[in-house]
Order: C-alpha cells, then sequence, then structure tokens
C-alpha cells in the first residue's frame, strides 16, 4: 500500500514565523499535492508538483510556497505565518504524470492540524 | 475546472443503499469524476472513478448521466463503517489535478 507520511498531526506555531510542513510518500509517485481543508470549504488545492524542483500553484497559493528536491518529499512553506492560515493541511500523491493516464487516485496522508496564535 | 455541488448530508439506514448525489454540470471532456471518502481525523481515501461508463468495484458504484452533467454514488448495502464524508471530484487529466467540492456528510443509522 502506498504511504503517505506528514511529519507532525498537530503543530502549534506564533504568527509571524516561518513555518515547515514535511509529507514524504514511499511508492515513486510523480505527483504530489498540498492541500487545506476549513470547515464549510471542503479541500482547496495551494500548490502541486509533477517533477523534482517543479511546482505549479493552485487555487489559494497565496502566503505560501513549496519545495520539492526529491521525488519523495514535498514541503509547505508558511513564509511568515499568520492567524487566517489555521487549518488542516492533507498532503496527497498519485502515481502518473498529467496526460499519460486517467487512472490516478490521489492517495491521502492524515492531515497536519496547524494553530497559529 | 468543474465545479461539483453536493447535498452537505444524508442519512441512511443500515443494510439500505446509499446513493449520494453529485452535480457537474461544467464538466469538460478530458475530466474523470472521481470519488473519495473521509473517516474523522484521517486523510481522504479513494473509492471510484470514471467518464462516461458506469463503474463497479468491491466498494461502490458509479452511475454517471448520458450527459456528463450530474453522477451517483451507490453504497449497495451500507453499514454503520460507511458514517463519513463522501467527495465527489473532477480530475483533469491534462492539468493533473483535481477540484473538491464541500462533500457530503453521509450518517448510517442503526
Amino acid at each position: 500500500d502506498v504511504k503517505v507520511t506528514q511529519s507532525s498531526r498537530y503543530l502549534v506555531k506564533r504568527t509571524g514565523e516561518k513555518v515547515f510542513l514535511e509529507c514524504v510518500q514511499d511508492m515513486d509517485h510523480e505527483n504530489m499535492f498540498w492541500y487545506r481543508q476549513d470547515p464549510g470549504l471542503g479541500l482547496r488545492l495551494i500548490y502541486f508538483s509533477y517533477d523534482v524542483k517543479m511546482k505549479e500553484k493552485g487555487d489559494i497559493p497565496e502566503g505560501y510556497s513549496v519545495s520539492r528536491e526529491k521525488k519523495e518529499r514535498f514541503s509547505l512553506i508558511l513564509e511568515s505565518a499568520s492567524t487566517n492560515q489555521t487549518s488542516m493541511y492533507l498532503c496527497a500523491s498519485s502515481l502518473h504524470l498529467p496526460g499519460l493516464d486517467s487512472n490516478q487516485p490521489q492517495h491521502f496522508g492524515d492531515g497536519t492540524r496547524l494553530s497559529i496564535l | 475546472d468543474a465545479k461539483t455541488t453536493q447535498p452537505p448530508s444524508m442519512d441512511c439506514a443500515e443494510g439500505r443503499a446509499a446513493n449520494l448525489p453529485c452535480n457537474h454540470s461544467t464538466i469538460s471532456g478530458n475530466e474523470y469524476v472521481y470519488w473519495y471518502r473521509q473517516i474523522h481525523s484521517q486523510g481522504p481515501q479513494y473509492i471510484i472513478h470514471g467518464l462516461k461508463n458506469n463503474e463497479t468495484n468491491e466498494m461502490a458504484s458509479l452511475i454517471i448521466t448520458e450527459d456528463r452533467k450530474s453522477s451517483t454514488l451507490i453504497l449497495p448495502h451500507a453499514t454503520l463503517r460507511d458514517t463519513a464524508v463522501y467527495y465527489c471530484t473532477a480530475y483533469n487529466t491534462n492539468a493533473g489535478k483535481s477540484t473538491f467540492g464541500d462533500g457530503t456528510t453521509l450518517t448510517v443509522k442503526p
């Protein structure tokens, strides 16, 4: 089974801090994604990556950046955390590059609940 | 990217079929319908997907209307463990990403 591991289940940080959320997948997947999940808003895509050192903006990239230096690892960075970034953050991965195959289920980690005080 | 719309909540009696609707009236030809479910404190889990034909696997069935503007996920014999939030998404094969709606909270009752 594919395993997507997020480094922390719960994290508390202060306003203005630089925050790193880490995600690792163990099945050599090409694509990786970061979402945030808020009550009443479902899952919203922040950034995704289909290759090492490549990144694409999702629907809500403002205030975030990402890093993918190795295929298995995708990091989400909050450059200067703010209280409105308090949320559940979900990482996901999928196997093939875009356009190659429609069979592209995403495999999710269990999330990091981030609180910014 | 297509927007998906689902009812916020539904109830189902244990042992009965659960039919979860999804509207995706703006779906384009290169977008597939995917369904996931999320049990409390876990990440979403893939259930099934399809383009225009009906699909069935060991977890569920997916019925997509001929015009592809809506679909229904069917859990044939719902159990208490099927209580979860169910998300209908449109996966864009060219862009390689999915658009998630707000989901339906399904509560299976004894």
